[in-house]
């Protein structure tokens, strides 16, 4: 079964508007990470944001926030203000804690934002 | 500021020549990763360590090994190249000591290697 899934694997947004990328996981642990990476055509992969599974508020950092709900194991990223250095592959990752003595990530398959002049 | 550099950032090459792909980082992280990629597809862990002579495989099956002789540099090593070995490699670190809480792998720049 799929740990990480991103439904959407091509979407175009307007300049300025707000685009939402969805992100689903799996994982029967409690304590976990979600982790979301912007990958530019050069191929390098930038971290955005972080949240935590305890963590009570959603995570924010500038222009990008975390639309947690952990009941529906959901984790969506939100750009505001998209702008056209936006234009990326976008990848959600997860850490779960039985994995964490070795920190590492899993990924979902991506989603590819567009961003309209 | 690149922290954790990889070369060739890209590379062609013959079927059957050996290949090592460099990694190399600053920050004194314990853990290192090789990740790889094919285009516009997920990123699947091939090869991990939690420092060094420690090395593991990950979850994608890979002909690829991988040494960790010194903590900042963690090559990874193709003994005969092949066209299905085409694809990116990408290079990660983290700091063991961060592995409870908010810890991003810092990824390098990445390798395409284009295998003929």
């Amino acid at each position: 079964a799929q740990k990480i899934t991103q439904t959407q694997p091509g979407m175009f947004v307007q300049e300025k508007e707000a685009v939402t990328l969805d992100c689903t996981y799996d994982t029967s642990d409690q304590s976990y990470g979600l982790f979301w990476y912007k990958q530019p055509s050069s191929g390098e992969m930038i971290f955005l944001i972080y949240q935590g599974s305890y963590d009570e508020q959603n995570a924010t950092e500038g222009r990008y926030s975390l639309n947690f709900q952990k009941a529906r194991k959901s984790a969506n990223l939100v750009i505001s203000a998209s702008q056209l250095g936006d234009s990326a592959m976008y990848f959600c990752a997860m850490r779960e804690r039985f994995r964490n003595a070795g920190n590492m990530l899993t990924f979902g398959g991506g989603t590819r934002l567009m961003v309209k002049p | 500021e690149a922290d954790i550099y990889q070369t060739p950032r890209y590379l062609v090459i013959g079927t059957g020549k050996k290949i090592t792909l460099e990694c190399s980082q600053t920050m004194g992280h314990d853990k290192m990763y090789w990740y790889q990629q094919d285009p516009g597809m997920e990123l699947h862990l091939i090869h991990y360590s939690y420092g060094v002579n420690s090395t593991e495989k990950g979850d994608l099956s890979s002909e690829s090994t991988v040494s960790r002789i010194r903590t900042e540099h963690f090559p990874l090593t193709l003994e005969s190249a092949r066209p299905s070995h085409t694809s990116q490699y990408l290079c990660a670190s983290s700091d063991l000591r961060d592995s409870l809480r908010h810890s991003p792998l810092h990824f390098g720049n990445g390798t395409r290697l284009t295998v003929t």
